[in-house]
């Protein structure tokens, strides 16, 4: 089945530190790996993806790590930031055109 | 482009009243999703197209909800009759296909009261 876990659910980072969120997904047949972040009272945006034929993708401040033989993939934000205050959603497909999302993670950057 | 449009962007309706939302997917794209967000329950798929045909609708709470796609440039999501606990904010998003970004419109927070 399609289960995916997000952890943790909530996570407070001083600003400057990284912060890690990490998702486990149980579908081998997944391909696609993105992270989606939504501020408060907005939709959901892409941040950063990645394939299953690459381990490691970096977009300056952040940057998405993929096990496959484990089965997770984890974002990593660096030197954060106020406006990195949001709730993260890992979201894997599962073959198909379908995103799981999962239970979304509420980081809060602390000044 | 314009990004996905969603129409109302809220709506106050009592219950047992009919609500229709309605959603214009990004030109191009072959795939049109309905999300609904709650506090409770999180981002939850209602349903999805893809060439304008639906493919999954599992996520749909019950008989009470219904989707169309008449065609590319247009969907809706009905729920009739309304009840106090479908008040959410209701997401469109769109994509060019599996494994692409998913856009998402600006959502319609729906109050049943």
């Amino acid at each position: 089945g399609e289960n995916v876990e997000q952890h943790p659910s909530t996570l407070s980072v001083q600003e400057g530190d990284s912060a890690v969120i990490k998702c486990t997904y149980s579908d081998s047949a997944s391909n696609y790996f993105p992270w989606y972040k939504q501020e408060l009272g907005k939709r959901p945006q892409l941040i950063i993806d990645i394939r299953s034929n690459v381990g490691e993708k970096k977009d300056q401040r952040i940057a998405v790590t993929l096990n496959k033989t484990a089965k997770h993939f984890s974002l990593h934000i660096t030197e954060t930031q106020p406006e990195d205050s949001a709730v993260y959603f890992c979201a894997p497909n599962f073959g198909n055109e379908k995103l799981t999302f999962g239970t979304g993670t509420r980081l809060t950057i602390i000044p | 482009d314009a990004g996905v449009i969603q129409s109302p962007r809220h709506e106050v309706t009592e219950m047992g009243q009919e609500v229709t939302l309605r959603c214009k997917p990004i030109s191009g794209h072959n795939s049109l999703f309905w999300y609904r967000q709650t506090m409770m329950r999180g981002l939850e798929l209602l349903i999805y197209f893809n060439n304008n045909v639906p493919i999954d609708d599992s996520g749909m709470p019950e008989d009470r909800f219904s989707a169309k796609m008449p065609n590319a440039s247009f969907s809706t999501l009905k729920i009739q009759p309304s009840e106090p606990r479908d008040s959410a904010v209701y997401f469109c998003a769109s994509t060019l296909g599996g494994g692409y970004e998913q856009y998402f419109g600006p959502g319609t927070r729906l109050t049943v009261t």
